[in-house]
C-alpha cells in the first residue's frame, strides 16, 4: 500500500536558518506529491506540489523536488522566519482514475525562534 | 471566492451518541473528501463523495457514513461514538474531472467524545 514517512519533529531553528524536512514515500504507480502546512488551530493549507519525476514545486520561499530514484520529496527553505512555525505534512496521491485520496505522513512540527 | 467551510467549529458529545458534521466545498468544486486527524497524527482518509455517491472509502467502520447534496455540500455522520473518535475532522474539496486534482481543506471540526 501507499505510505509516507517524514522526519520526526520537533525541528527547532533560529530565524534565517536553512530548513530541510525529509520525506520519503512508497507507492504503486506514479504519485503526485504534496506539502501541506497547518498553523496552530487551523486546517491544512496546500504549500506546494509536484506531479511527475524531477518536477520542482515552490511557494513562499519553500521548494521540494520530486526524486523518483530515491522516492523522496524533501522540503527546503533557505531562510526561515518565525511566521513559518507550523506543522508540515508530506502527502501523496496516486493518479489512478479521478477518484482520489491523499495519504499523509505524520507531520513535522517546525518551531522558529528569534 | 469562498473557500471550504465547515460547521460546527467544536463539538462535545458523550459515548454512544451520534454526531453530524457539515461541509460546504470551495466555489466551483464538485467533490468532497473527509479526513480524520487524531492528535499528533496526519489526516486519515475516511471517504469521498461525487455526484451524491460514495466513490472511495478508507479503513473506517460502517459507523461512519456520509451524504452529498445536489449543491455539492456534504455531511459526515458518526454513530455510536467511541472515545477514540475524538479528533479533528477535515473536509476537502476538489474537481472530480481534473486529474491530478488539488484538494483544498476547510478549518475542521474538533470533536471531543467524553
Amino acid at each position: 500500500g501507499n505510505s509516507v514517512t517524514q522526519m520526526e519533529g520537533p525541528v527547532t531553528l533560529s530565524e534565517e536558518a536553512f530548513l530541510t524536512i525529509n520525506c520519503t514515500y512508497t507507492a504503486t504507480g506514479y504519485p503526485s506529491l504534496f506539502w501541506y502546512v497547518q498553523y496552530p488551530g487551523e486546517g491544512l493549507q496546500l504549500l506546494l506540489k509536484a506531479t511527475k519525476a524531477d518536477d520542482k514545486g515552490s511557494n513562499k520561499g519553500f521548494e521540494a523536488t520530486y526524486r523518483k530514484e530515491t522516492t523522496s520529496f524533501h522540503l527546503e527553505k533557505g531562510s526561515v522566519q518565525v511566521s513559518d512555525s507550523a506543522v508540515y505534512f508530506c502527502a501523496l496521491r496516486t493518479n489512478t482514475g479521478t477518484a482520489s485520496k491523499l495519504t499523509f505522513g505524520t507531520g513535522t512540527r517546525l518551531q522558529v525562534t528569534l | 471566492d469562498a473557500g471550504v467551510t465547515q460547521s460546527p467549529t467544536h463539538l462535545i458529545k458523550t459515548r454512544g451518541q451520534q454526531v453530524t458534521l457539515r461541509c460546504s466545498p470551495k466555489s466551483g468544486h464538485d467533490t468532497v473528501s473527509w479526513y480524520q486527524q487524531a492528535l499528533g497524527q496526519g489526516p486519515q482518509f475516511i471517504f469521498q463523495y461525487y455526484e451524491e455517491e460514495e466513490r472511495q472509502r478508507g479503513n473506517f467502520p460502517d459507523r461512519f457514513s456520509g451524504h452529498q447534496f445536489p449543491n455539492y455540500s456534504s455531511e459526515l455522520n458518526v454513530n455510536a461514538l467511541l472515545l477514540g473518535d475524538s479528533a479533528l475532522y477535515l473536509c476537502a474539496s476538489s474537481l472530480f474531472d481534473r486529474a491530478p486534482d488539488t484538494q483544498y481543506f476547510g478549518p475542521g471540526t474538533r470533536l471531543t467524545v467524553l
